[in-house]
Order: C-alpha cells, then sequence, then structure tokens
C-alpha cells in the first residue's frame, strides 16, 4: 500500500495567513493526488482533483501543487470558513490511501 | 451529478453487528469502486474497504478482516457494508465513497453508536 504523510498534523493561524499544507507518498504517484476539507457532521469536500485542478464552486484562494511523491496545498488568504481540517488521498493504486489529515484552527 | 446517500443513524450494543447501505446515483452502478471510510469522534479518516459492484470483488484494510464484509445488489443498486462483533471503539460516522474518475464523491455519513 502507498502511504502518505501528511504535515503538519495541525496548524494556528489567523485570518488573512498564508497556510501551506505538505504531503509526501511512499512511491511515485503521478499526479493522482487529491485534497479534501473536513468539517465536523459534513462529509468530506473536494477541494484539488489530480494534484492542481481547482474543483468547481472552490473558491481561488486554494491551490494545489506537485507530482510524483511531494504535493502541496497553499490557501492564499485564510477565511472564517476555511478552519477545517484537510486531507490528502492518493488514488494511483488501490488501496486508495490518506493522510493523517491537518487541523487547521484559529490562532 | 453523482450523488450517494446512506442509511440513516443506528445504535447498536457491544457484540452486535451493523450494516449500512449506500445507493449511488449519477453513474453506471457497476462501473465504478466503491469504497467504505469511517472517522471516530476526534480521529482521521480511516479506510476501511473497497468492493467492485461488477464483479463483487473486495478488498479490506488488515484491521477490519474478519470482522467487514462488503457487498451489493445490482437489482437494487445499492452497496452494503457490515461491520460485526461491534466494540465501543466502533462508534464513528462512516462513509461510502464512489472513486469516479479518481475522485471520490462522498455520502452523507451515518452515525453508528455502540453502547450498551
Amino acid at each position: 500500500d502507498i502511504q502518505m504523510t501528511q504535515s503538519p498534523s495541525s496548524l494556528s493561524a489567523s485570518v488573512g495567513d498564508r497556510v501551506t499544507i505538505t504531503c509526501r507518498a511512499s512511491q511515485s504517484i503521478n499526479t493522482y493526488l487529491n485534497w479534501y476539507q473536513h468539517k465536523p457532521g459534513k462529509a468530506p469536500e473536494l477541494l484539488i482533483f489530480v494534484a492542481f485542478n481547482l474543483q468547481s464552486g472552490v473558491p481561488s484562494r486554494f491551490s494545489g501543487s506537485g507530482s510524483g511523491t511531494d504535493f502541496t496545498l497553499t490557501i492564499s488568504s485564510l477565511q472564517p470558513e476555511d478552519f477545517a481540517t484537510y486531507y490528502c488521498q492518493q488514488s494511483y493504486s488501490t488501496p486508495i490511501t490518506f493522510g493523517q489529515g491537518t487541523r487547521l484552527e484559529i490562532k | 451529478q453523482v450523488q450517494l446517500v446512506q442509511s440513516g443513524a443506528s445504535v447498536k450494543k457491544p457484540g452486535a453487528s451493523v450494516k449500512v447501505s449506500c445507493k449511488p446515483s449519477g453513474y453506471i452502478f457497476t462501473s465504478y469502486d466503491i469504497n467504505w471510510v469511517r472517522q471516530a469522534s476526534g480521529q482521521g479518516l480511516e479506510w476501511m474497504g473497497w468492493m467492485n459492484p461488477n464483479n463483487g470483488n473486495t478488498g479490506y484494510a488488515q484491521k477490519f478482516q474478519g470482522r467487514v464484509t462488503m457487498t451489493r445488489d445490482t437489482s437494487l443498486k445499492t452497496a452494503f457494508m457490515e461491520l460485526s462483533s461491534l466494540r465501543s471503539e466502533d462508534t464513528a460516522v462512516y462513509y461510502c465513497a464512489s472513486l469516479v474518475a479518481s475522485v471520490l464523491h462522498w455520502g452523507q455519513g451515518t452515525v453508528v453508536t455502540v453502547s450498551s
């Protein structure tokens, strides 16, 4: 199975801050990497698919980059509604695997 | 568009089993794998296993081997996940998710509470 290592596991930031979350795969996954936002009581929401494609309806302050084994999710200017937990997920091979999550908290 | 509708919340006693259903729409049911993922309170997403609705092939996370069974009813176009020998640590929200074009589309989640 491909292991996904996400960092940091938690992050405190302020509204307006620029935030970067990283995700590393244990082997190359090309660009088969997705990012999800998860809020309590709701299903995870797709933000970025195939490494750098912004899902329809997702604000442009979210962006993704990377290929191979190293990926990043960047939020250019944090908004109050962005405080949530973020997960990377690889779909290069079965089984799919997730990063451990990054909990983004208000400073 | 792709939508997945899951069955409602359950409360079970320790040692019992729970069976959660998942009905996708917006695509041909047999076309895409269905994964099951859970989240216990305060924990991250935990992948449980997958099923190919076309042939019924399954793959389970080692942690759940022997306790989880994923099936489907192609006439109902519905997938099922059954977890047996429930314990308090199985209290969680259970999600089904279809892997369509390399992206997961999620059900709304089913709360399973295990309590005596």
